[in-house]
């Protein structure tokens, strides 16, 4: 079946440091890729999406391109800040499916 | 995005109780979905709730255990029954927006301990 691979964490960096998460994939057809973001104590909120091959999904300084050639969909920002800190999930949704699957989720904390 | 409530936001149960945990959408969507999240863990789709049909339930979660209703587009209830310790997880209700490309839009959940 579909599944999602993230990076281990914790991801620990300084206040303005670069951050990479990996993601990827594997899924039979086009899925429909996400990430999400669980803040301490809270929901999940959808962070940014892509929907097909080459697409670059954007929100709030974070970025994510969907690389079908590598089954990649790694989720970056050029300076990141302490509100920043929170739990980050990778997630498909099947091409004509209902269904998400998450990967494991990668925690990041922003020293100041 | 649809505004998404759950109730009760979090309890304390004893083992062999049951809970019902609700959840209420601001708008009318066709698929509502619940999710457990186990301490530390990633999220695991438990079933898919419709309006009008059964729930549809994943692999390793049964209707007996997890008893789902669906009476209408804005709302649905989630039934932990006969609870264990190891049902202690945070609940989540999510929707799927008529015309979202897949997307789901999620509920701030119900922290569940069992004792």
């Amino acid at each position: 079946g579909d599944s999602v691979t993230q990076m281990e964490g914790p991801v620990t960096l300084s206040e303005e440091a670069f951050l990479t998460i990996n993601c990827t994939y594997t899924a039979t057809g086009y899925p429909s890729l996400f990430w999400y973001v669980q803040y301490p104590g809270e929901g999940l909120q959808l962070l940014l999406k892509a929907t097909k091959a080459d697409d670059k999904g954007s929100n709030k300084g974070f970025e994510a391109t969907y690389r079908k050639e590598t089954t990649s969909f790694h989720l970056e920002k050029g300076s990141v800040q302490v509100s920043d800190s929170a739990v980050y999930f990778c997630a498909l949704s099947e091409e004509y499916g209902n269904k998400l699957v998450f990967g494991a989720g990668t925690i990041l904390r922003v020293k100041s | 995005s649809a505004v998404i409530s759950q109730k009760p936001s979090r309890d304390i149960c004893q083992r062999g109780t049951s809970l019902t945990i609700q959840c209420q959408v601001d708008s009318q969507v066709t698929m509502m979905f619940w999710y457990r999240q186990q301490p530390g863990q990633s999220l695991t789709l438990i079933a898919t709730a419709n309006q009008g049909s059964e729930a549809t339930y994943e692999s390793g979660f049964v209707i007996d255990k997890f008893p789902i209703s669906r009476p209408n587009l804005t709302f649905s209830t989630l039934t932990v029954s006969n609870m264990s310790p190891e049902d202690s997880s945070i609940y989540l209700c999510s929707v799927r927006d008529r015309g979202a490309h897949y997307e789901q839009y999620f509920g701030p959940g119900t922290r569940l301990t069992v004792t």
